[in-house]
Parts: structure tokens; sequence; C-alpha cells
């Protein structure tokens, strides 16, 4: 089975600054795609950016970009230049990569939940 | 519409009622999902369906049923209501190939009292 641990339930940073979202899975799979989607208060689920696990570098979106440890099972999330529309709980996922297997749902970490100080 | 819509978007219900959570994408996706979302427990998924006439069981399916008439509407019934599946609902779909991006509806807030 699939586990996805967030350690750090809240965050804060303050505006125009960096922070590290912090996200580590276990699987025995080889192949997997690593997630991270965002909620703000609307509760829609947004996906934020995501990565493939057979591609070394690191995905980035604008001002959000990942460090993706495979050997580690690490899948950190930086923010850069943080805004305050930023606010939100952030969830860690992964997603087994096997166009056969009937689910490939996604297994979501608890959430980390970042606020944007002014 | 575009994407995917969820009816009622919140929901007060007593105990021992039946419920359906209505689930509806425009997008013609194969795959479609139904997840719970439980503070500090993030989401888990309670049944999947991979193509119409098809559903699977997820990580939480007791006390829920789905079906899978056709490929737009994926519906989830609670056939007697209990206090511990209140909770946010979301649906979900999901693109074939490799993006395998998962897009979710606005969710369903239902209260069990």
């Amino acid at each position: 089975a699939q586990t996805v641990t967030q350690s750090q339930p809240e965050m804060s940073v303050q505006e125009a600054e960096t922070v590290t979202l912090s996200c580590t899975y276990d699987t025995s799979e080889s192949n997997y795609y690593l997630f991270w989607y965002k909620q703000p208060p609307s509760r829609q689920m947004i996906l934020v950016i995501r990565q493939e696990a057979y591609k070394q570098q690191n995905a980035t979106e604008n001002r959000f970009s990942v460090n993706f440890q495979k050997a580690a099972k690490s899948f950190s999330l930086k923010i850069s230049d943080s805004q305050l529309g930023d606010t939100a709980m952030y969830f860690c996922a992964f997603m087994k990569h096997d166009l056969n297997y009937a689910a490939n749902n996604l297994f979501f970490g608890t959430g980390t939940r970042l606020t944007v100080i002014p | 519409i575009a994407g995917i819509t969820q009816a009622p978007t919140s929901q007060i219900l007593a105990a021992g009622r039946r419920m359906t959570l209505r689930c509806t994408q425009d997008m013609r996706h194969n795959a479609m999902y139904w997840y719970r979302q439980d503070l500090g427990l993030g989401l888990r998924l309670i049944h999947y369906s991979n193509t119409a006439g098809t559903t699977g069981k997820g990580e939480v399916p007791d006390g829920y049923s789905v079906s899978r008439a056709n490929t737009d509407d994926f519906p989830l019934t609670l056939a007697s209501a209990v206090p511990s599946q209140t909770s946010v609902y979301f649906c979900a779909s999901r693109t074939t190939g490799k993006a395998n991006e998962q897009f979710f509806g606005p969710g369903t807030r239902l209260t069990v009292l």
C-alpha cells in the first residue's frame, strides 16, 4: 500500500518570502506520479504541480517548484515570492502509473495549512 | 457546463435516512472517483469507476454504494446515513494517457445528525 506523509500541519510565511512544504511517501512501485494540490477556503481542489517519477528534472510552474528525491522518497514544494492568495491547505498526493490498473486513484497526505502573512 | 458539477452543495441529514450525492462531468473522462475529506485525514477514496458499467471499492467503501450507468454521471448513495459519514465529499474524474490529472468537483458538505 502507498502512504503519503506531510509532517507539517501548519506553516506561515511572510508575503514575498519563500516557503518549503515537506512530503514523503512510501511505495514499492518504480513508476508513479506525484502531485501537489491546493485547497483554498473556497474548498475547490486545484492542481499546483505534477512530477513523473521517471523524470529526473524537477517540475516547475511559475513560482512553484518541487525538489523530487526518488531514492529518499521525498517530494517537497517550494513557493517563491509568496502571495496572499497562496493561503490555503496544500495536499501532497501519489498515483501509480499503470494504465491497466483499475483504480489509479490518488493517495493523499493529511495536508499542510499555509498562511501568508501580509 | 465545463468540468465537474456536484449536487447538493451542502446537506443536513437525519441519521437513518437515504441520501444520493450527484456528480456529473462533461469532459468524457472514463475514470471517476468519490473521495471523502475529514479533518486530519486528508482525502480518502470511497469508490471508483474505470469506465461506464464498472465500479470498484476504495479505502473506505462501507456504508456507500455507487453506480455508473453512463460516462457522465457517477452518483454516490448512502443507504442509511450515520453520524460518522459527516464529511465533505469530492467527486473527481481523470484524464487518460500520460497526463493522468484528476479534476475535482466543488464538493458536497454533508452533516448527519
